[in-house]
């Protein structure tokens, strides 16, 4: 079984630094997909960024990259030029690459609280 | 845009009680996943059903069973409720899995209290 580990349960950063959130996960798999997912006071769970495994390139979306390490097993978000809006709980997802069965559902880290100063 | 819906944000039940949450989407989607998320724990898989009438258990689905009669409605049922069972209630849909269908889409979450 797959597990995902976020080691940082409550970050802080100043309004426009930049941030990073960890996020490290076990598999025996050579073949997967990975997730942040952000979780707002609202409650709504709203997809960040996708990373799959067999792409060597890491993800970008705007002000949210990622660093994926697939030897290492890790899987950080970084979040530039913060915002207010970018409070949140954020959690790192992982999904197998085989189809059917517990594989479509994805397994979650214990999430990060990420708290942005003004 | 994809919506998935649960009929409740916040309920309040009594120990014992069967409690029935409802979660409806509307993309026509074959997977739907009812998760349980406890501060501290992240989000666990309760059930996950793949088509009409199939279901398949996550890892903790003791305290639960689900429903799913028609393709947009997926139903969580606690058949005695107990108060270990307070918590929130997450309910996700997707496609079926393909190398370009990987994401979940989310509802709102119940937040479920039993007294």
């Amino acid at each position: 079984a797959q597990t995902v580990t976020q080691s940082q349960p409550e970050m802080s950063v100043q309004e426009a630094e930049t941030v990073t959130l960890s996020c490290t996960y076990d598999t025996s798999e050579s073949d997967y997909y990975l997730f942040w997912y952000k979780q707002p006071p609202s409650r709504q769970m709203i997809l960040v960024i996708r990373q799959e495994a067999y792409k060597q390139q890491n993800a970008t979306e705007n002000r949210f990259s990622v660093n994926f390490q697939k030897a290492a097993k890790s899987f950080s978000l970084k979040i530039s030029d913060s915002q207010l809006g970018d409070a949140a709980m954020y959690f790192c997802a992982y999904r197998s690459q085989y189809s059917g069965g517990g594989a479509d559902g994805l397994t979650f880290g214990k999430g990060t609280h990420l708290i942005i100063q003004p | 845009d994809v919506k998935v819906t649960q009929s409740s944000r916040y309920l309040v039940k009594r120990t014992g009680e069967k409690v029935f949450l409802e979660c409806v989407q509307d993309m026509d989607h074959e997977n739907m996943f009812w998760y349980r998320q406890d501060p501290g724990l992240g989000l666990r898989l309760i059930y996950f059903s793949y088509d009409v009438k199939m279901k398949e258990k996550g890892d903790i689905p003791e305290g639960y069973s689900v429903s799913r009669e028609k393709k947009e409605r997926f139903s969580l049922i606690l058949e005695s409720a107990s108060t270990n069972q307070t918590s929130m209630y997450l309910c996700a849909s997707s496609l079926s899995f393909t190398a370009s269908n990987t994401e979940a889409f989310f509802g709102q979450g119940t937040r479920l209290t039993v007294v």
